[in-house]
């Protein structure tokens, strides 16, 4: 079983539709960072959190520690929002403390 | 400009050959790491290094060698024993100052002929 699961594997939305991707992990962590990559292959740290709620601009990004559950939310998708979402836990525990373990990735496409 | 460089972009191995990837970042970031993606897959760690002169072992480090002599830089090697290597694989680093967040590398698609 892998320890970080997201759904959908894929997304296809309507330009200014609410978007949300879910990632469920089965691992002890400290922190969870939510990437974006895009069909170049470049990766980008779109939040990293450990609590709570965090916002930038039209995305929002929630974590339950408890229930060992994270969501990324857009809202007003747009076609250039179209890309990979990966979700990556931090491990907090032994030898890989401070590493990260990635999800297969959400791909998101936005039609005009 | 602050950031980690990779190359080259594509990269071409013939049976049995060794080939060597670059990482080199100037973030003074103390950790780096590489790793390696398949189409439908997750990331795969390879290798880290937390310091100077220290590397371990990631997941999938067999048929990978590195080096870190240097902060700035984390060469991956990938050798004739890697029987596998097309992939796309990416460098990242981190530091005390980012909090855990890494910075990716562009990263290198490499193919076998």
């Amino acid at each position: 079983k892998n320890e970080v699961e997201q759904s959908p594997q894929n997304l296809t939305a309507q330009e200014g539709e609410f978007i949300t991707i879910n990632c469920s992990y089965s691992v002890g962590i400290s922190a969870l960072h939510w990437l974006q990559q895009h069909p170049g292959g470049g990766i980008v740290s779109l939040f990293m959190l450990s609590s709570g709620k965090k916002k930038h601009g039209r995305l929002i990004a929630t974590i339950n520690i408890q229930e060992k559950h994270s969501s990324l939310h857009i809202t007003a998708s747009h076609p250039r929002d179209s890309a990979v979402y990966i979700c990556a836990p931090l491990l907090n525990y032994g030898g890989s403390q401070g590493n990260l373990i990635f999800g297969k990735g959400t791909k998101l496409s936005v039609k005009p | 400009d602050g950031g980690i460089t990779q190359s080259p972009k594509y990269l071409f191995r013939k049976e049995g050959q060794n080939v060597t990837l670059s990482c080199e970042q100037n973030l003074n970031h103390d950790a780096m790491y590489w790793y390696r993606q398949d189409p439908g897959q997750g990331l795969r760690l390879i290798y880290y290094s937390q310091i100077v002169n220290d590397f371990q072992k990631g997941d999938i480090a067999e048929g990978y060698s590195v080096s870190r002599e240097k902060k700035e830089s984390f060469p991956l090697t990938v050798t004739s024993a890697q029987k596998n290597p097309t992939a796309f694989y990416l460098c990242a680093s981190s530091g005390m100052a980012t909090g855990g967040t890494q910075y990716f590398g562009p990263g290198t698609r490499l193919l076998v002929l």
